[in-house]
């Protein structure tokens, strides 16, 4: 089985300056997420998908992050425009409805400058 | 508002030696989940807890939780250096597999 996959691996832009991540979930997961996760923190949920639709979203900026998830399957972040306090690593993750938890990718390290 | 908390934050231990990582969360709920995360890596599961009571051993590494005290622990035995990493408990905020993670503790395995 496939994991999730996520790209870039790695990013590096200048403040002010708009990045996008991608997120392909394990095939058949109706529950995606997008966590960041600062140096030396634990991972602070950012949205949470069912399908198509926003379950959780309180935790993001909506003054410059977006995400969406297009047709219930692969998902984009967005940030626009960049602070340097964003620098950190992006996960996304997916999940069945059978309560085995969450499976991530590798994540994308992104670096503000 | 669901706070998890872990402690210790960082746990230095000899190999052989045993040792037991506390994971204690503020509201109820009876699904929580353990992690690893290696340095630069991406989070690996370990163990879900489902039930008051659900104990779980893979190898060296036993998980258990009483929803009644709001506490999970994470029990190694004989470590070994291949344990060394960062092990974080994540907990259910809403029964809609809405996780609230912990800290982390960062643990090493000296030989």
């Amino acid at each position: 089985e496939a994991g999730v996959a996520q790209s870039p691996r790695y990013k590096i832009i200048e403040k002010r300056q708009s990045v996008a991540f991608w997120c392909n979930p394990i095939s058949g997961h109706a529950t995606l997420y997008w966590y960041q996760q600062i140096l030396g923190q634990g991972p602070k949920l950012l949205i949470q998908f069912q399908n198509n639709g926003v379950v959780d979203d309180s935790q993001l900026p909506k003054d410059r992050f977006s995400a969406e998830r297009l047709k219930g399957v692969d998902s984009t972040l967005k940030i626009q425009p960049a602070k340097l306090e964003d620098s950190a690593v992006y996960l996304c993750a997916s999940g069945s409805l059978r309560f085995s938890g969450a499976f991530f990718g590798q994540g994308t390290r992104l670096t503000v400058v | 508002e669901l706070k998890v908390e872990q402690n210790p934050l960082f746990l230095s231990m000899q190999e052989g030696k045993n040792y037991t990582i506390y994971c204690n969360y503020s509201t109820t709920s009876d699904r929580l989940y353990w992690y690893r995360q290696d340095p630069g890596k991406s989070l690996e599961s370990l163990f879900v807890l489902l039930s008051n009571g659900a104990v779980k051993q893979e190898g060296r590494l036993m998980a258990s939780l009483d929803t009644k005290a709001r506490l999970s622990t994470l029990h190694i035995t004989a470590a070994v250096h291949d344990l060394s990493a960062t092990y974080f408990c994540a907990v259910d905020k809403s029964y809609g597999q809405n996780f609230v993670f912990g800290p982390g503790t960062r643990l090493s395995v000296l030989p």
